[in-house]
């Protein structure tokens, strides 16, 4: 049963460029989140697909933009990145609980992102 | 509001002891769930073990447990007879039964010595 996986693992860009990361979720889940992890921070969510549709986005601007494919894998793509925009990218997938908060979150090895 | 503390930067341990990591939360959610993950410095989060704001007993899973304390707002993690794979960085994180998003803590960088 192959977990989440995520690709590339690393990625150097330079200041303006764009960037797309990718991310194939947990066998049986439909659901995936897409978490910012700076140096010495806890992950920040940045925004959520189900059924091919942003469920939730957190506090990141539109220069983060997602997608969700028909088989569930995920797309993260950032335009004009900044130098700020360094950092760990984790995906995460789960099955969708309509109620409660038991949905436990399952997480990639991340791509790690340098803005040079 | 949302909202996870961990106040330990970092803990040492001796290995085949117990140790136990600090997390407090906020939250007027009546109805939220908290979970552990661990990050070894590969990067990827794995998930420990998980307590449901209604849930009566505290969570346990294998060497875990989870020692909740709701009137509080304290979800600590007590991992029992360290070993040197324990090493890593141990984050606390909440989900609230309105919301899809995990809150993380900030982290506790465990280190066990032989």
């Amino acid at each position: 049963d192959a977990g989440v996986t995520q690709s590339p693992t690393h990625l150097i860009k330079t200041r303006g460029q764009q960037v797309t990361l990718r991310c194939s979720p947990k066998s049986g889940h439909d659901t995936v989140s897409w978490y910012q992890q700076a140096l010495g921070q806890g992950p920040q969510f940045i925004f959520q697909y189900y059924e091919e549709e942003e469920r939730q986005r957190g506090n990141f601007p539109d220069r983060f933009s997602g997608h969700q494919f028909p088989n569930y894998s995920s797309e993260l793509n950032v335009n004009a990145l900044l130098l700020g925009d360094s950092a760990l990218y984790l995906c995460a997938s789960s099955v969708l609980v309509q109620t409660g908060a038991q949905e436990t979150q399952y997480f990639g090895p991340g791509t790690r992102l340098l803005v040079l | 509001a949302q909202k996870i503390t961990q106040t330990q930067p970092g803990m040492f341990v001796q290995e085949k002891e117990a140790v136990t990591l600090d997390c407090t939360y906020d939250t007027s959610d009546p109805s939220y769930g908290l979970f552990w993950y661990k990050q070894p410095s590969s990067g990827e989060m794995i998930f420990l073990i998980y307590q449901g704001s209604y849930d009566q007993q505290n969570a346990t899973e294998g060497r875990y447990s989870l020692n909740f304390q709701k009137a509080r707002k304290s979800a600590n993690l007590v991992i029992s007879a360290s070993q040197l794979g324990d090493s890593a960085m141990y984050f606390c994180a909440m989900r609230s039964h309105t919301g899809n998003q995990f809150y993380f803590g900030t982290g506790t960088s465990l280190t066990v010595i032989p």
